[in-house]
Formats: structure tokens, C-alpha cells, sequence
């Protein structure tokens, strides 16, 4: 089975803190994304990545960052963590081809970290 | 324009019961998938079932069946014989190009919180 883990579960910081949040995944994939969740507003894509050292912007980059220095890890960046950063945030992996075409391009997502920006 | 919309915000549905969570997509792309996840309130995001535009038949995946409707740009999740672990909060995804292999990202509806009344 896939596995994505993220480093935290729950995490508290300060209005200013550069902020550290991994994603690592098992299972070779090329592509991973980072999103995050807000009430009502469902997923929203802040960064993904295709490959090693590679990285593209998502729907709303603005104030993260991400780091990918090994295919396994994803890291997002909050250099200035900022109450409106407050949210749930989803790290997820998909490899370029899908052996199971029934679920082509399935992501596999880690349980998420709920960050509190105080 | 909001490339997928979930309307119901909240759905109930008692034990046993089938339950239908809509979900329209909006793309001019002729090639592209849809998904339903599942998210319990652990937060974990649990894939449920894949559909391909170019599928001649409605995907099924257990008590699971999507109700493909292709020219109303519609694919709603039938869920039969509803059971108290299926409240969740459910998403609609789309992925748009997906014979081409790139890190194309899922865009997500707002979700919709189903409650299993027992």
C-alpha cells in the first residue's frame, strides 16, 4: 500500500515563525502536490512537483514556498507564517503512470497537518 | 467560473437508504477524469471511485456507482445502502488532460458533509 506521511498532525506557531511542513511518501512517485483546506471552499492547490528539484506553482502560492531535494520528500515553506494561514494542509503523491487504469491518476493523500497561525 | 460545483453543503440519510451527492464539472478539455474522495473526520482523504470521459460505462466500486452524465457535464456519487460509517464529508475532483502523463493537479468542489441517521 502507498504510504504518505507528514511530519506533524497538529502544530501551533506564532504570526512571523518560518514554518517547516514535510510530506514524505514510500512508493517512488514522481508527482507530489500540497493543498489546503478551508471550510466551504473545499481543496486548493498551493505547489506540486514532478520531478526532483522541480516545482510549479499551484492556485494560490502566495507566502508558501517548497523544497524538494529528494524525490520522496516535499516540504512546504511558510517563510512568515500569517494568521490567514491558518488551515488544514494536505500533502499528496501520484506516480506518472498508473499500472491500475481503473484508478488512473489517483493522488494519494497523508492524514494532513492542522496548522494554527496565532 | 468554478470548474466543479458541489450544491448540497449538507445531505442526510437514513440507514440503509441510497443517497445521491451531486456533482457538475465545467471543461472544454475532451480528455479528463473525475473522482470522489471521502474524507471522515480523522481528515484522511480516501479515494472512492474514478471515471474517465472517454469510458463508455458508469464507474462502480462496491456500494459505490457514479452516475456519469456526460452531455449535462454532471457525475454524481450513488452511494447504496447507506451505513453510519459513511458520514464523511465527500469531494468531487477533476483532472483535466489526462491522457498526457503531466502533474496535472485535481480541482475540487466545496464538498458535501453527509450525515448517516441511524
Amino acid at each position: 500500500d502507498v504510504k504518505v506521511t507528514q511530519s506533524s498532525r497538529y502544530l501551533v506557531k506564532r504570526t512571523g515563525e518560518k514554518v517547516f511542513l514535510e510530506c514524505v511518501q514510500d512508493m517512488d512517485h514522481e508527482n507530489m502536490f500540497w493543498y489546503r483546506q478551508d471550510p466551504g471552499l473545499g481543496l486548493r492547490l498551493i505547489y506540486f512537483s514532478y520531478d526532483v528539484k522541480m516545482k510549479e506553482k499551484g492556485d494560490i502560492p502566495e507566502g508558501y514556498s517548497v523544497s524538494r531535494e529528494k524525490k520522496e520528500r516535499f516540504s512546504l515553506i511558510l517563510e512568515s507564517a500569517s494568521t490567514n494561514q491558518t488551515s488544514m494542509y494536505l500533502c499528496a503523491s501520484r506516480p506518472t503512470k498508473q499500472m491500475d487504469r481503473g484508478r488512473s491518476d489517483t493522488q494519494y493523500f497523508g492524514p494532513g497537518t492542522r496548522l494554527t497561525v496565532l | 467560473a468554478q470548474k466543479i460545483t458541489q450544491t448540497q453543503p449538507g445531505m442526510f440519510v437514513q440507514e440503509k437508504e441510497a443517497v445521491t451527492l451531486d456533482c457538475t464539472y465545467d471543461t472544454s478539455d475532451p480528455s479528463y477524469g473525475l473522482f470522489w474522495y471521502k474524507q471522515p473526520s480523522s481528515g484522511e482523504m480516501i479515494f472512492l471511485i474514478y471515471q474517465g470521459s472517454y469510458d463508455q460505462q458508469n464507474a462502480t466500486e462496491g456500494r459505490y456507482s457514479l452516475n456519469f452524465q456526460k452531455a449535462r457535464k454532471s457525475a454524481n456519487l450513488v452511494i447504496s445502502a447507506s451505513q453510519l460509517g459513511d458520514s464523511a464529508m465527500y469531494f468531487c475532483a477533476m483532472r483535466e488532460g489526462i491522457r498526457s502523463g503531466s502533474a496535472r493537479q485535481l480541482t475540487f468542489g466545496s464538498g458535501t458533509q453527509l450525515t448517516v441517521l441511524p
